[in-house]
């Protein structure tokens, strides 16, 4: 049983695109997360959601959108791509807010944008 | 602000110890958390330190020391498939958890 899942896994697309990122958790948690990791493998958190609620707003830039249509689902759009969104892109889950030191990740989406 | 340091890599031998250090400057400082992750794969938690002291799991260790802002992965009997990268990361009361960098260790035979 996936835990925490994420599609698509591999995504290549041109400049200027707008491509979605959807993830999926069936563990029951009431918190998710998206996280941006570079090519130095540094792992940025993007956005938090508790219970379809946003507590977690980093500075990202507002091509970037969140959406979670129950406490079960996060999804990230991202319009007009750019070279430098380049990057693998991680959900994650927690039981709670409370409980961020211990999450669960998706297996990460691979964006390429040429 | 919140930063975290801990070596870029580290190589050992099978069968070895090893210890992967982290300094890190917080505010509102809870715990320090470890996470593995393989190459291609996700990070994946190891442990959580919110005490001062030594948590064992297994062949794998983690310790805290709030005074010194500092923190430690022991692992021990060194296998190939701990070769991964290892991150070390602090939860504060911004409800964020922030990773290191991460140590690269690299298990020779």
């Amino acid at each position: 049983d996936t835990a925490v899942s994420q599609t698509p896994k591999y995504l290549v697309t041109q400049m200027g695109n707008d491509k979605s990122i959807k993830c999926e958790q069936n563990l029951g948690h009431d918190t998710m997360y998206w996280y941006k990791q570079d090519s130095k493998k540094f792992l940025k958190i993007m956005f938090s959601y508790n219970n379809k609620e946003l507590i977690i707003n980093e500075t990202v830039p507002n091509r970037f959108s969140p959406k979670s249509p129950d406490k079960a689902h996060l999804n990230l759009h991202i319009n007009s791509l750019e070279l430098g969104d380049s990057a693998v892109y991680f959900c994650a889950s927690s039981q709670d807010h409370r409980d961020s030191y211990e999450q669960y990740f998706g297996p990460g989406t691979r964006l390429t944008v040429t | 602000g919140q930063s975290l340091e801990q070596p870029s890599e580290v190589t050992a031998v099978e069968g070895a110890i090893v210890q992967i250090n982290c300094t890190y400057q917080t505010s509102g400082f809870y715990g320090l958390s470890w996470y593995q992750q393989h190459d291609g794969g996700a990070p994946t938690f190891l442990s959580y330190n919110a005490l001062d002291g030594l948590e064992e799991t297994g062949r794998f260790s983690s310790f805290l020391s709030r005074s010194d802002s500092y923190g430690y992965l022991l692992l021990q009997e060194l296998q190939m498939k701990d070769s991964a990268s290892y991150f070390c990361a602090v939860t504060g009361n911004t409800g964020k958890l922030i990773f290191g960098q991460g140590t690269t260790l690299q298990v020779k035979p």
